[in-house]
């Protein structure tokens, strides 16, 4: 069975700072990874997907994700935080042609002036 | 070309009523997915239907949920004689279904029972 965790419920990072926001994926076959935004009282959007053409993936946003097989992660980085990248992430995972998504427990993401 | 459209975006219902979520995908869409995500809880995933079809819903409740998505018309997610413990956003998605593709989601239906 395909899963998702993502480490840290809550992460705080100042203005300015490197965002490094963690995914770890289960999967016993090449997965299809992606990363979602939500901001209060909205929906998920997309920021960026793997689907194994290239293993660093760059998104909407400045944000950007490597896939690493060997460490089994997804990260999510963005070099500077902004005031607006506030809100809640969620990583996903997709096996194959099935097509049920699976979705880690969400971090939420504090930027501090 | 439109999102995907969940109405209403709102909706308050007593303990006992039966409360009726609506999902129109994005164009050219044909599978659709309901996921309920509690209050600080992730998304979990409720049930995945093509069109006149339920493929998965191994996350369904047993008793009181149904979904269906019909031939013509959105797809509808039902709870019957609902408990304070529905109370919880639910965000339908769709996608065009080909490999690798993502899926699109609404702006979700919150739902809080009384």
């Amino acid at each position: 069975a395909q899963s998702v965790t993502q480490l840290g419920s809550h992460v705080s990072v100042s203005e300015g700072a490197l965002v490094l926001l963690r995914c770890n994926y289960s999967s016993s076959v090449p997965p299809y990874l992606f990363w979602y935004v939500q901001y209060p009282n909205q929906g998920l959007q997309l920021l960026l997907k793997y689907t194994s053409a290239a293993t660093l993936v760059k998104g909407i946003n400045g944000f950007e994700a490597e896939f690493k097989k060997s460490e089994t992660s997804f990260h999510l980085t963005k070099p500077s935080a902004h005031m607006s990248d506030a809100a809640e992430y969620f990583c996903a995972v997709r096996v194959g042609g099935y097509q049920k998504v699976t979705f880690g427990t969400g971090t939420k993401l504090q930027v501090i002036p | 070309n439109a999102g995907v459209m969940q109405n209403p975006r709102h909706l308050v219902r007593r303990r006992g009523q039966e409360a009726r979520l609506r999902c129109s995908p994005m164009k050219g869409h044909s599978h659709v997915y309901w996921y309920r995500q509690l209050p600080e809880e992730g998304l979990k995933f409720m049930v995945y239907l093509q069109k006149e079809n339920i493929i998965d819903e191994s996350g369904m409740p047993k008793e009181r949920f149904s979904a269906e998505f019909p031939k013509e018309g959105p797809s509808i997610l039902r709870i019957q004689q609902v408990v304070r413990g529905d109370s919880a956003a639910y965000f339908c998605a769709s996608s065009p279904g080909q490999e690798g593709t993502e899926a699109f989601f609404g702006q979700g239906t919150r739902l809080t029972v009384v």
